[in-house]
């Protein structure tokens, strides 16, 4: 069965530097999305993607985050400087339809550590 | 008001029990509903989508509100297997989506 992959699965950093956190969405896949939960909380919407452009975002992607997709397979996310509050763990979801009626499949995270 | 609450539990069940529990949501111009399961440290995983008629799958039972605002899920016959954290998650008109806390159930042999 075709699974969203993200690399690394543990990333520490220190606050000010710059992460990129890296997907494989599931190939036939055209949605892409990126959430974070915070030890503890509820997921939280980051950012949707769609036709190689941001379709949504949240209040929560500021400047500080920007998304790519630089070839047909990987989905990035990158945080310019990091901050403590940005320890989370960050997933990656792919989907074959938007998010009003498609299935999502969420990839197993990346954890962030800012230090 | 939070966009989508939930009774966080824990909901304690013996195997074979029925178990329910309900999300609210406070936008009463959503469109789109959906139950995911998150084990703990995991990712979430659709468990289904919640059609207005209601839907099953399964064990499973959805149901949608609208007058009230609310959605809910149920367990028939409750395996081990089921113990996680379900998710509550709603779409928006304004292209939001919000998960609320979850809500924890623990099923005992």
């Amino acid at each position: 069965e075709p699974e969203v992959t993200q690399t690394p699965s543990h990333q520490v950093t220190q606050m000010g530097q710059e992460v990129i956190l890296r997907c494989v969405p599931i190939s036939n896949h055209l949605y892409f999305y990126w959430y974070r939960q915070i030890l503890g909380q509820k997921v939280e919407f980051l950012v949707s993607f769609y036709n190689n452009e941001i379709s949504e975002k949240s209040e929560i992607f500021d400047d500080q985050f920007s998304v790519e997709r630089p070839d047909g397979s990987n989905f990035t996310l990158k945080i310019r400087s990091t901050k403590l509050e940005d320890s989370a763990m960050y997933f990656c979801a792919s989907g074959t339809g938007d998010m009003l009626g498609g299935e999502q499949y969420f990839g197993p995270g990346t954890r962030l550590t800012v230090t | 008001r939070k966009e989508v609450e939930q009774d966080p539990g824990p909901f304690n069940v013996p195997e074979g029990a029925t178990v329910a529990f309900n999300c609210t949501y406070s936008n009463s111009a959503s469109q789109s509903f959906f139950w995911y399961r998150q084990d703990c440290r995991k990712e979430p995983k659709l468990l289904m989508s919640v059609y207005s008629s209601g839907n099953e799958d399964g064990r499973f039972t959805a149901q949608l509100n609208r007058a009230s605002q609310y959605i809910s899920l149920l367990i028939r016959d409750s395996k081990l297997s089921d113990s996680a954290t379900y998710l509550c998650v709603v779409f928006s008109n304004d292209y939001k989506l919000s998960f609320g806390a979850g809500t924890t159930v623990t099923v005992r042999a």
